[in-house]
């Protein structure tokens, strides 16, 4: 079966400093990767997705990047963490060989706290 | 901002009893529906999804209704038990595009 890692679970932070996510899955291959924020009490807000290694789209404008190094691993980074970085971060991932009607699968997040 | 948004932000049912939370979409065209758990702590969990061509679709203990001429989306659960207890999210998105978009939840508290 197909499992989804994130870590840390959870990360504080000081203003200014960098950060790395990481977002792993396994049991699965060329799955399609996706990054969302989710503020205390909201929905999901997606920030980036990835169909293939080497390939990140970004849905908003923001302080932070996404990369995919390996088929199922997808790092998200800030070089500068803003106060307004703060949030749960949330992994998904979903097999695209159904043509779209698959769910994407979530991991347990991370929750950010910065300083 | 996010085309998908719920009726009722809360909602408590006695144990046992049927629960329904509701949502409405604004993007006609959506064609594929997910409902998700969220516990505390947690990332979002697959419940049930159906696909515009169908008007509903059951799980175990679950139902999930789809209205389009309405652009509503409910989700029926039968015998509530206390593990029922989270915020459930609908989330809908267009067959081929990425963006999954989701509401903002509703939260359901099971009384013992």
């Amino acid at each position: 079966s197909q499992t989804i890692h994130q870590w840390p679970a959870t990360l504080v932070q000081p203003v200014g400093s960098p950060l790395s996510l990481e977002c792993t899955v396994e049991g699965t291959s060329n799955p399609n990767l996706y990054w969302y924020r989710q503020a205390a009490g909201r929905g999901l807000q997606l920030l980036f997705y990835s169909v293939g290694i080497g390939q990140i789209s970004s849905e908003v404008p923001q302080n932070l990047s996404a990369s995919r190094p390996q088929d199922r691993q997808f790092i998200l980074s800030s070089k500068k963490l803003l106060l307004s970085d703060s949030g749960f971060y949330l992994c998904a991932w979903r097999d695209k060989r159904s043509r779209g009607n698959q769910p994407q699968h979530f991991g347990d997040g991370t929750r950010l706290s910065i300083l | 901002g996010e085309s998908v948004g719920l009726h009722l932000p809360t909602l408590s049912v006695q144990e046992g009893d049927n629960s329904i939370i509701n949502c409405a979409y604004s993007n006609s065209a959506s064609d594929y529906f997910i409902w998700y758990k969220q516990e505390s702590g947690k990332g979002p969990q697959f419940i049930i999804d159906i696909r515009s061509n169908m008007d509903k679709r059951q799980g175990q203990r679950v139902t999930v209704l789809l209205n389009k001429t309405v652009k509503h989306l409910s989700l029926q659960i039968a015998a509530t038990q206390p593990g029922d207890s989270a915020v459930y999210f609908c989330a809908e998105i267009l067959v081929g595009n990425e963006k999954l978009t989701f509401g903002t939840g509703t939260r359901l508290t099971i009384i013992p």
